[in-house]
């Protein structure tokens, strides 16, 4: 019953360093997705997966890269974090297609000092 | 391009109240049009979902939403607000790829 796990859900990043955020999924969703969320600016696409071993950049891919390592996982990586990275990160997936319902993990904090 | 306009960052209405959040659209294809909800401290959940046919779509916790091609809108409404129902909300479009498209949400208030 997890549907979508993000890890970790609170980081504490200095400036230049990296990070990987972790996104895995069990309901065999073929797409994947990465967003982050900011004040009065609503959810924004950074990246998308819409099967494994393929990704696609969204609206706000500067910064970011991803790995879709099988179905199930879909990472995020900050290679050199900026103050501007500090956000509210959502995974989420749906089964892909002609679009469905798309499911959420619970948010990774991140704050870049 | 396709985008969405939530008008009213904050929405505050008493225990009891019609609650009434407005989306509009814009879509250079009949468009899917989505609502969820996201309670503190969480992800988000589908609240109703608009794709073909029937153009009121039930969903969730009471509320439901019409879909009005002549206005290029999706509000949500609910006939009586309750405590539970505060929450931000967040209007989506999709140009029926695999992309969603969010709008900035409203947040909604809700006094006893």
């Amino acid at each position: 019953n997890a549907g979508v796990t993000q890890t970790p859900k609170f980081q504490v990043l200095k400036t230049g360093q990296s990070m990987t955020l972790q996104c895995a999924q069990d309901m065999n969703h073929n797409s994947m997705y990465w967003y982050r969320q900011d004040p009065g600016m609503g959810l924004r696409l950074i990246y998308y997966s819409a099967s494994e071993g393929t990704t696609d950049k969204g609206e706000v891919p500067n910064g970011y890269n991803v790995s879709r390592l099988n179905k199930r996982e879909f990472s995020l990586r900050l290679e050199s974090a900026a103050p501007s990275q500090t956000s509210v990160y959502f995974c989420a997936s749906s089964e892909g297609g002609v679009y469905t319902e798309a499911f959420f993990g619970q948010g990774t904090r991140l704050t870049v000092v | 391009a396709q985008s969405v306009t939530q008008l009213g960052s904050h929405v505050s209405v008493s225990e009891g109240a019609l609650v009434l959040l407005r989306c509009n659209y814009s879509s250079s294809v009949p468009p899917y049009l989505f609502w969820y909800v996201q309670y503190p401290n969480q992800g988000l959940q589908l609240l109703l979902k608009y794709t073909t046919g029937a153009t009121l779509v039930k969903g969730i916790n009471g509320f439901e939403a019409e879909f009005k091609k002549s206005e290029t809108s999706f509000h949500l409404t609910k006939p009586s607000a309750h405590m539970s129902d505060a929450a931000e909300y967040f209007c989506a479009v999709s140009d029926r790829t695999d992309k969603l498209i969010f709008g900035t949400g409203t947040r909604l208030q809700v006094f006893p």
